[in-house]
């Protein structure tokens, strides 16, 4: 069956660091892949969108990663602020469901 | 920024009452989805409605769950008789038409949660 998979351990990094997540799919072929971010008691709210023939993609400081053959999507945040502490979604997709995964909190401490 | 709009923020209900969650989609857009929350668990598709049917649902989506878009603006989720593990965070979101900017990028509402007793 289908399994999105991300670090479920909380990510702690210092302010102004890179963080840096991950997330691994298997028994998919998502034509793209997309990036959430989930605040406490609040719905998922879109970050980035990259396509199965897009290798890297930038918004500001995020920078997604996006390799078909691993099976892989890296997501990072550079120069980190306290405001970025959220838990962090990934949902490789094809058609119309989203399914995600359990998420990654990462937490930037000042 | 068009946003999606649930009611009510937050229901208490008694375990075997049926429940009516309300949205409001963004008014353009022409998919519709449910999702839930446990609280500390991950978000979980539901269903997908689009051109007045269902056109994906989940296992979690049994005969206890319906949906319908009574009008030209609402997308409802009843739940028929609700049990103590129906207690989450229940998400409304909608996305646009396929080729359309933004496509396959949902906007989600807040949420409403509903407290099964």
């Amino acid at each position: 069956s289908q399994k999105i998979e991300q670090n479920s351990e909380a990510l702690n990094i210092q302010e102004g660091k890179t963080a840096t997540l991950t997330c691994n799919y298997t028994n998919y072929s998502p034509a793209y892949l997309q990036w959430y971010r989930q605040d406490p008691g609040r719905g998922p709210v879109f970050l980035l969108l990259i396509r199965e023939n897009e290798k890297e993609k930038r918004k500001e400081r995020l920078k997604v990663t996006f390799d078909t053959t691993l099976k892989q999507s890296l997501f990072h945040i550079t120069a980190s602020q306290p405001a970025d502490s959220a838990t962090y979604l990934c949902a490789p997709s094809g058609f119309q469901k989203l399914v995600f995964g359990t998420g990654t909190r990462l937490l930037v401490s000042p | 920024e068009p946003e999606v709009t649930q009611t009510p923020s937050h229901q208490v209900t008694q375990m075997g009452q049926e429940v009516i969650l309300r949205c409001v989609p963004i008014s353009n857009h022409l998919y519709f989805y449910w999702y839930r929350q446990i609280l500390g668990q991950k978000v979980e598709f539901l269903v997908s409605f689009y051109n007045n049917e269902i056109s994906e649902k989940s296992e979690i989506f049994d005969d206890q769950f319906s949906v319908e878009r009574p009008d030209g603006s609402n997308f409802t989720l009843k739940i028929r008789s609700t049990k103590l593990e129906d207690s989450a965070m229940y998400f409304c979101a909608s996305s646009a038409e396929r080729g359309s900017p933004g496509a396959n990028v949902l906007t989600f509402g807040a949420g409403s949660r509903l407290t099964v007793l």
